[in-house]
């Protein structure tokens, strides 16, 4: 089955230290990926994507992911976090080539900064 | 600029009531989505549009209701059936084939029941 996977729901973080969020995608699914961040009460946002190219993507706000085919994950990462980056961050993939379907969204994790 | 609007941000709906949330978009897309939101639950997929006057159920649909009179338009209307609607409810869309480029999102409704 086509799936994504996020492998912590809470992450708990002090500001300025590192963070990694973990995303794991099915290998049946096809390669376009996707981090998508949410505010409090706020819509989806996209954070960054990987289409093609480059397996180290950046996005916006500072965070960046790689794309590792042999592990099928798709980490996001961020090397010093502030406040303002507490929210959800849902990882997301289209469903496998040839194949109808939608976006395919991970549960979410949530990142709590502390000061 | 281009984007979604959904309104209201919050709603109320009272027992038995039928409520409708509006999703508005000038993006000329496409494809429109309905999700719903629950702590802890991720998006759950209510109904999508591929085109106008089309429709299709996604995975909780019971309770529901949509249309697609316009490419621009794609209405969600809670009916009395939902028995649990308290949630957050958010629209998206994109352009054809479009699920590889990802959605954009509206900023959401908060429908609760009082």
């Amino acid at each position: 089955a086509q799936s994504v996977t996020q492998l912590d729901s809470q992450v708990p973080v002090f500001e300025e230290a590192p963070v990694e969020l973990r995303c794991n995608y099915s290998s049946s699914v096809s390669v376009y990926l996707f981090w998508y961040v949410q505010y409090p009460n706020q819509g989806l946002q996209l954070l960054l994507k990987y289409l093609s190219g480059s397996t180290l993507v950046k996005g916006i706000n500072g965070f960046e992911a790689e794309f590792n085919k042999s592990q099928t994950s798709f980490h996001l990462r961020k090397p010093s976090v502030h406040i303002s980056d507490t929210a959800e961050y849902f990882c997301a993939v289209p469903p496998a080539w040839g194949s109808q379907g939608n976006l395919i969204f991970g549960k979410g994790t949530k990142l709590s900064v502390k000061p | 600029d281009g984007g979604i609007t959904q309104s209201p941000k919050y709603l109320f709906r009272k027992e038995g009531q039928n409520v409708t949330l509006s999703c508005e978009q000038n993006l000329n897309h496409d494809a429109m989505y309905w999700y719903r939101q629950d702590p802890g639950q991720g998006l759950r997929l209510i109904y999508y549009s591929q085109i106008v006057n089309d429709f299709q159920k996604g995975d909780i649909a019971e309770g529901y209701s949509v249309s697609r009179e316009k490419k621009e338009s794609f209405p969600l209307t809670v009916t009395s059936a939902q028995k649990n609607p308290t949630a957050f409810y958010l629209c998206a869309s994109t352009i054809p084939g479009g699920t590889v480029y990802g959605y954009t999102f509206g900023s959401g409704t908060r429908l609760t029941v009082v």
